[in-house]
């Protein structure tokens, strides 16, 4: 599975949206790209995955890049709950046993 | 949220001594994964299981063994805990390809 890069943390003001980069300019033709993120020292939550196209839900957009060397997470109304470390993780989709290689992700401070 | 018990959550326990760690699920998934985190650290992954008494390595299995019996129990030992295993330990599910759901995790600490 390719490596990815994210920077170590960032701020984001509470009720703006919080947009968290994501490098993985190794990623071959079919590898997704997950996202998930960890509250305080809670069990990982997933947040969302693409292949390709941007994707939505009721949580966050994943917004990659055409190359599919980038993405972007998207937290369109930040709160201080999504206080959180965010994790990029690629994955290809026959990795057997469908593991997921963790990095050290970006922690996110939202301010009041 | 995903239907995922870890027990105990906290234990203390002295070098040299087995220690069994237990994962309950209620979703019928197919695969269960053991990881541990370090403090500053991201998840790594000890042990897997794609099917009952179906097991494989991680990349950090040296000291830790595994057992699927059933589909809901994944267990897993350290036959003799070192202080280098002190660690929190999450748990997780998945069915196929898709996310997979962790539990609350254990926190172990090694004397």
């Amino acid at each position: 599975d390719a490596k990815t890069t994210q920077p170590t943390s960032m701020d984001c003001a509470e009720g703006r949206a919080a947009n968290l980069p994501c490098n993985h300019s190794t990623i071959s033709g079919n590898e997704y790209v997950y996202w998930y993120r960890q509250i305080h020292s809670q069990g990982p939550q997933y947040i969302i995955h693409g292949l390709k196209n941007n994707e939505t839900n009721e949580m966050a957009s994943l917004i990659i890049t055409e190359d599919r060397k980038s993405s972007t997470l998207i937290l369109p109304h930040a709160t201080l709950r999504d206080t959180a470390v965010y994790y990029c993780i690629v994955r290809g989709y026959n990795n057997a046993g469908n593991m997921l290689t963790f990095g050290g992700g970006t922690r996110l401070m939202v301010k009041p | 949220d995903a239907g995922i018990t870890q027990s105990p959550r906290h234990k203390v326990t002295e070098t040299g001594t087995p220690v069994t760690l237990r994962c309950h699920q209620t979703e019928n998934h197919r695969y269960m994964y053991w990881y541990r985190q370090d403090p500053g650290h991201g998840l790594r992954l000890i042990h897997y299981s794609y099917g009952v008494k179906d097991t494989d390595k991680g990349e950090v299995s040296d000291g830790y063994s595994v057992s699927r019996s059933k589909t809901e129990d994944f267990l897993l030992t350290l036959e003799s805990a070192t202080s280098s295993q002190t660690s929190v330990y999450f748990c997780a599910i998945s069915e196929g390809v898709n996310e997979q759901f962790f539990g609350p995790g254990t926190r172990l600490t090694v004397l």
